[in-house]
């Protein structure tokens, strides 16, 4: 059973530049869950996503950060016109349904780096 | 709003000693669940171990146990005979019965000496 793949898993990218960071979710998991960690930080929670619908992005930064987990595909998080601040390792996670009793399968995550 | 509080920035334990991390929250809620994670230098976030609030019982995962203690609101992980592969940060985590988030503590990094 493959895990939760996130790629890539380095990602650079200069000042402005678009940043898009992918996620399929373990098989049969509809359920999938975008995490930021800055450096010596913990993980926090940015969006939860179920197919085709985002169920609460209170966590997302209001600019320049979507997130989408279309029919067909993987999660995509999208960061337009890229700053120094938004460099951080970007995990996802999935679970089979959204019950808080159903553990949150993470991945390796993305570190993104900007110039 | 829920919060987690690991107040120790820094651990050290003897190859094959014994040690504890502390981990504080608060909440108002009455069902959640609390979870230890490890990050070793490769980034991973592995699960080491759960517990449902609702159980009095305290979790063991082999050499990892917990101290649940629900009124103090504290949850703390001894490691027992740590082994250099402990070397990792850890971090202790909440979720609400109700809730999709899991809010994490800002982490202990563990350092075992050989």
């Amino acid at each position: 059973n493959a895990g939760v793949m996130q790629n890539p898993r380095h990602l650079v990218r200069r000042r402005g530049q678009e940043a898009r960071l992918r996620c399929s979710p373990m098989k049969g998991h509809s359920h999938v869950y975008w995490y930021r960690q800055l450096p010596e930080e913990g993980l926090k929670f940015m969006v939860y996503l179920q197919k085709e619908n985002i169920i609460d992005e209170s966590g997302m930064p209001k600019e320049r950060f979507s997130a989408e987990f279309p029919k067909e595909g993987p999660s995509i998080l999208r960061i337009q016109q890229v700053v120094r601040g938004d460099s951080a390792a970007y995990f996802c996670a999935s679970s089979i349904t959204a019950y808080s009793n159903q553990p949150q399968h993470f991945g390796d995550g993305t570190r993104l780096s900007i110039l | 709003a829920q919060t987690v509080t690991q107040s120790q920035p820094e651990m050290s334990v003897q190859e094959a000693e014994t040690v504890t991390l502390s981990c504080t929250y608060d909440t108002s809620e009455s069902d959640y669940y609390l979870f230890w994670y490890k990050q070793p230098p490769s980034r991973q976030m592995i699960l080491v171990i759960r517990q449902e609030a609702y159980k009095q019982q305290n979790a063991t995962e082999n050499r990892f146990s917990v101290n649940f203690q629900k009124a103090a609101k504290s949850f703390s992980l001894k490691i027992s005979d740590s082994q250099l592969g402990d070397a990792a940060m850890y971090f202790c985590a909440y979720r609400s019965g109700g809730d999709d988030k899991i809010i994490f503590g800002k982490g202990t990094r563990l350092h075992i000496l050989p």
